[in-house]
């Protein structure tokens, strides 16, 4: 098994230019997540679903869209880059059994996006 | 709302015991646990606190205090390979109650 795959593992945009950040999971979790993650400021939440079809505003969702139309895929949008979005994003899954009971995430390998 | 305290960074030497502290404020309890992050890594899942006192894993151990919102980690026996960031995290008061929300970090630095 994989687990969590992120793809891609790099990117560079120029301000205004939009791309969309692959989530895939292979553990058929239902719960799915997207962090940003900056130096001196931890894991912040930006999106998560609870399920295909459905998705929810975390603590920074703003200029970030996301989309959950399989159960094993889960997609971060940027519409227009901004440097602010200069970050490390994360992307994590779990099961129902495994956040109720343990707090246990699993997380993909991160995408290391810069823009200019 | 909900947050987290930590140190931002602990040093400390191979062999040594360290104590990561987490201190917390949450409109709703259900537990603490901790992740590791190596430099370029992703956050791995280490331990999870729902009640009170010491839940032992081989070298690593965490601690809960609901009366003091109060956790910590402790390490033994430091090997190099320690050297990491550890996060403590609370599950979010949303109305699904599946999100965490994670500290600020505590990076630990061991040398020999």
């Amino acid at each position: 098994n994989a687990g969590v795959t992120q793809t891609p593992k790099f990117r560079v945009l120029k301000t205004g230019q939009s791309m969309t950040l692959l989530c895939a999971q292979d553990m058929n979790h239902e719960y799915m997540y997207w962090y940003r993650q900056d130096p001196g400021m931890g894991l912040r939440l930006i999106h998560y679903s609870v399920g295909e079809g459905t998705t929810a505003k975390g603590e920074v969702p703003d200029g970030y869209n996301v989309s959950r139309l399989k159960k094993q895929n889960f997609l971060l949008g940027l519409e227009s880059a901004a440097p602010s979005q200069t970050s490390v994003y994360f992307c994590a899954s779990s099961s129902l059994l495994r956040t109720v009971y343990l707090h246990e995430q699993f997380f993909g390998p991160g995408t290391r996006l810069t823009v200019l | 709302g909900q947050s987290l305290e930590q140190p931002s960074e602990v040093t400390a030497v191979e062999g040594a015991i360290v104590q990561i502290n987490c201190t917390y404020q949450t409109s709703g309890f259900y537990g603490l646990s901790w992740y590791q992050q190596h430099d370029g890594g992703a956050p791995t899942f280490l331990s999870y606190n729902a009640l009170d006192g010491l839940e032992e894993t081989g070298r690593f151990s965490s601690f809960l205090s609901r009366s003091d919102s109060y956790g910590y980690l402790l390490l033994q026996e430091l090997q190099m390979k320690d050297s990491a960031s550890y996060f403590c995290a609370v599950r979010d008061s949303d109305p699904a109650g599946t999100a965490l929300i994670f500290g600020k970090g505590t990076t630990l630095s061991v040398s020999s």
